[in-house]
């Protein structure tokens, strides 16, 4: 159970494009979704919190314009990348908490977005 | 700030022998520590979690440890395979929802 399937996998494109994520708890509800960023070698870096029908909370650093964020319904949060730039390019995981949340529980992570911008 | 330190340095064991990662923290007292493994392109996938009232937790081949006051953790492997060769991530809960990552440990274990 707790299966996470993000989508997709790899992404190559031109630089001013912009790319859409998707991120999706396939047999449970998330209530609240995470967007990470990570580069090589590198630990997680948080780029936002979405809950379910509100507006998303941004990390300090992080453009809300620039990566958006929108979590629809329990089961689908969409990470959109506007007018994408080389550096943009980076490895950006979802990861999705159970609805009824608590304190303790472990994250489910997606599989992981490659996005690569020429 | 708030920051977790993983060994950077690669971890090479051989076969059959305990795997022993560490993790410290400082400037926060989390009332659980996770950890998590995570292949190469692929998301992390939890494995434990310890709560700061305890001080081991098992599972399996498994085993951490959580003292609150060196603010460390420990993970080990016992009889380690080749297909436990992955980077383990270490991470504490900062408050509500959100919890931060160390960089992980790079274990290779040889057959």
């Amino acid at each position: 159970g707790a299966v996470v399937s993000q989508h997709p996998s790899r992404v190559i494109c031109k630089s001013g494009t912009s790319v859409k994520i998707e991120c999706r708890s396939l047999d449970f509800q998330a209530t609240t979704m995470f967007w990470y960023r990570q580069f090589p070698k590198k630990s997680l870096m948080l780029m936002a919190t979405s809950n379910e029908g509100s507006k998303a909370t941004y990390e300090q650093g992080v453009e809300k314009d620039k990566f958006l964020i929108n979590h629809a319904s329990l089961t689908l949060s969409t990470l959109t990348v506007t007018s994408a730039h080389p550096e943009d390019s980076s490895f950006y995981i979802c990861s999705a908490l159970a609805e009824g949340f608590y304190s303790n529980q472990p994250q489910h992570f997606g599989d992981g977005t490659r996005l690569s911008i020429l | 700030s708030q920051k977790i330190e993983q060994n950077s340095e690669a971890l090479n064991i051989q076969e059959g022998k305990t795997a022993t990662l560490t993790c410290n923290y400082t400037n926060y007292s989390p009332a659980y520590l996770q950890w998590y493994r995570q292949d190469p392109g692929r998301g992390p996938v939890f494995l434990l979690l310890i709560r700061e009232n305890e001080k081991e937790k098992r599972k399996e081949r498994l085993k951490v440890t959580f003292d609150t006051t060196l603010k460390q953790s420990l993970f080990h492997i016992t009889a380690s395979q080749p297909a436990d060769s992955a980077t383990y991530l270490c991470a504490i809960n900062t408050g509500g929802f959100k919890t931060i990552f160390g960089a992980g440990t790079r274990l290779f274990v040889k057959a």
